[in-house]
């Protein structure tokens, strides 16, 4: 079965612009969330969305949304990039939204250069 | 709020030697405590995860923890390093309970020379 699958791996976007990046759960899971990993730095809590509703959001400004689709994979939006925005962006997925008994699985990212 | 430290930035060991990872939280109740590792330009694996029960965890690849509640720790060991061991560790804490939101810490690097 595949892994948590995500697009594009590496883009590079001009401050001010827009940016979607994309994610596929493991088939079955109905749980996504995002989170950013800067350069350095453990991996930052962004949205997590269960069976398509929100149900965490992260200390980040409202320039980031994110949203589920029926076949629960999922998109993550940022508008009006910054050079601060430029890290690993990083998608998983679980079966539900508890952490008891659930283990979460990473994709391997996608790395966002704002220049 | 929780949080995680991770002390050492980077830790240097010699191929078979023993390894420890230093991992402190602060939750204000019994927390799910989790190790992950990253492999360069990679996602994250978990290596394993402490809920409840035996408080002695033993995970993937050879690797275990221990959580001490009266430490406030979750240290990660193992016996024998290998080279391919080589790469970047996590501690994460979760609230017990209901929705997640785990808490990052900002990792170790782990250089095992040869």
């Amino acid at each position: 079965d595949a892994g948590v699958t995500q697009s594009p791996t590496h883009l590079i976007k001009t401050r001010g612009q827009h940016v979607t990046l994309r994610c596929s759960p493991i088939s079955g899971h109905k749980s996504v969330s995002w989170y950013q990993q800067v350069l350095g730095q453990g991996p930052q809590f962004i949205f997590q969305y269960y069976e398509k509703e929100e149900r965490g959001r992260g200390n980040f400004p409202d320039r980031f949304s994110a949203r589920q689709f029926p076949n629960y994979s999922s998109e993550l939006n940022v508008n009006a990039l910054l050079l601060g925005d430029s890290a690993l962006y990083l998608c998983a997925s679980s079966l539900s939204q508890a952490l008891s008994g659930n283990t979460i699985y990473f994709g391997e990212g996608s790395w966002l250069t704002v220049v | 709020a929780q949080s995680v430290t991770q002390p050492d930035i980077h830790i240097t060991v010699s191929e078979g030697a023993s390894l420890e990872l230093r991992c402190n939280y602060s939750y204000g109740a019994t927390p799910y405590l989790f190790w992950y590792v990253q492999s360069p330009g990679q996602g994250l694996q978990l290596l394993l995860k402490y809920f409840s029960g035996d408080t002695l965890v033993q995970g993937i690849k050879g690797f275990e923890a221990e959580f001490k509640r009266s430490q406030s720790s979750f240290n990660l060991r193992k016996p024998s390093v290998h080279w391919s061991d080589a790469a970047e560790y996590f501690c994460a804490v979760g609230p017990s309970g209901g929705s997640y939101i785990p808490t990052f810490g900002r990792g170790t690097s782990l250089i095992v020379h040869p």
